[in-house]
C-alpha cells in the first residue's frame, strides 16, 4: 500500500495571501495524483489530476506540480471559499490511498 | 453531466447492516465504475472498494474484506454498498464517486452519514 504523507496538518493563512500544501507518496506515482477539496456538509470537489491539470471549471489560482513522490498544490491569493480541507490522492495502483488532509484556516 | 445522488442518513445497532445507495443520472449507467470511499469524523479519507474495469469485478480493502458487499440494480441506474456486523468505529459519512477512466474519482455523491450506537 502507498502511504500518502501531506504536510502540515494545519495552514494558518490570511486572505489574499499564498497557501502551499505538499503530498509525499512513500513510493513512485508518477503523475498519478489527484487533489481534492472537502467543505463541510459537502461532496469532495475534483481540483487537479495527472498532478498538475486543473479539473474542469477550477480557477487558475490552483496549481498543481510534482511527479515521483514529491507534490504541491499551491492556491495563490486565497479566497473566502478556499477555506477547507485538502486531500492528495494518489491512483498510481490498488488500494487507492489519501493523505490525512490539510485544513486551510483563516488567519 | 453525470450527477450522484445518495440516499439519507441512517442509525444503526452495533452488529446490525446497512445498505447505502447513489443513484446515477446523466450517464449510461452500465458504462460506470462505481467506488465507495468514507470519512470518519475527524478522520481523512478511505477507500473501501468499488469496480475495477480491468480485471471486471469488484475489488475491496483488506479492511473491508468480508463486510462490505457493493453491488448494483441497471434497471434504476443505483449503486448500494452494504456494510455488515456493524461497530461503533464504522460511524462515518460514506461517498460514492465514479472511477474515471484514467483513474481518478469524480464526480462523488453528497455523502451518506451513517450513525453506528447502542
Amino acid at each position: 500500500e502507498i502511504v500518502m504523507t501531506q504536510s502540515p496538518a494545519t495552514l494558518s493563512v490570511s486572505p489574499g495571501e499564498r497557501a502551499t500544501l505538499s503530498c509525499r507518496a512513500s513510493q513512485s506515482v508518477s503523475g498519478n495524483l489527484a487533489w481534492f477539496q472537502l467543505q463541510p456538509g459537502q461532496a469532495p470537489r475534483l481540483l487537479i489530476f495527472g498532478a498538475s491539470t486543473r479539473a474542469t471549471g477550477i480557477p487558475a489560482r490552483f496549481r498543481g506540480s510534482g511527479s515521483g513522490t514529491e507534490f504541491t498544490l499551491t492556491i495563490s491569493s486565497l479566497q473566502s471559499e478556499d477555506f477547507a480541507v485538502y486531500y492528495c490522492h494518489q491512483y498510481h495502483n490498488w488500494p487507492r490511498t489519501f493523505g490525512q488532509g490539510t485544513k486551510v484556516e483563516i488567519k | 453531466q453525470v450527477q450522484l445522488v445518495q440516499s439519507g442518513a441512517e442509525v444503526k445497532k452495533p452488529g446490525a447492516s446497512v445498505k447505502v445507495s447513489c443513484k446515477v443520472s446523466g450517464y449510461r449507467f452500465t458504462e460506470l465504475s462505481m467506488h465507495w470511499v468514507r470519512q470518519a469524523p475527524g478522520k481523512g479519507l478511505e477507500w473501501m472498494g468499488g469496480f475495477d474495469p480491468e480485471e471486471d469485478e469488484n475489488i475491496y480493502a483488506q479492511k473491508f474484506q468480508g463486510r462490505v458487499t457493493m453491488s448494483e440494480d441497471t434497471s434504476t441506474d443505483t449503486a448500494y454498498m452494504e456494510l455488515s456486523s456493524l461497530r461503533s468505529e464504522d460511524t462515518a459519512i460514506y461517498f460514492c464517486a465514479r472511477l474515471q477512466f484514467l483513474g481518478w474519482f469524480d464526480p462523488w455523491g453528497q455523502g451518506t452519514l451513517v450513525t453506528v450506537s447502542s
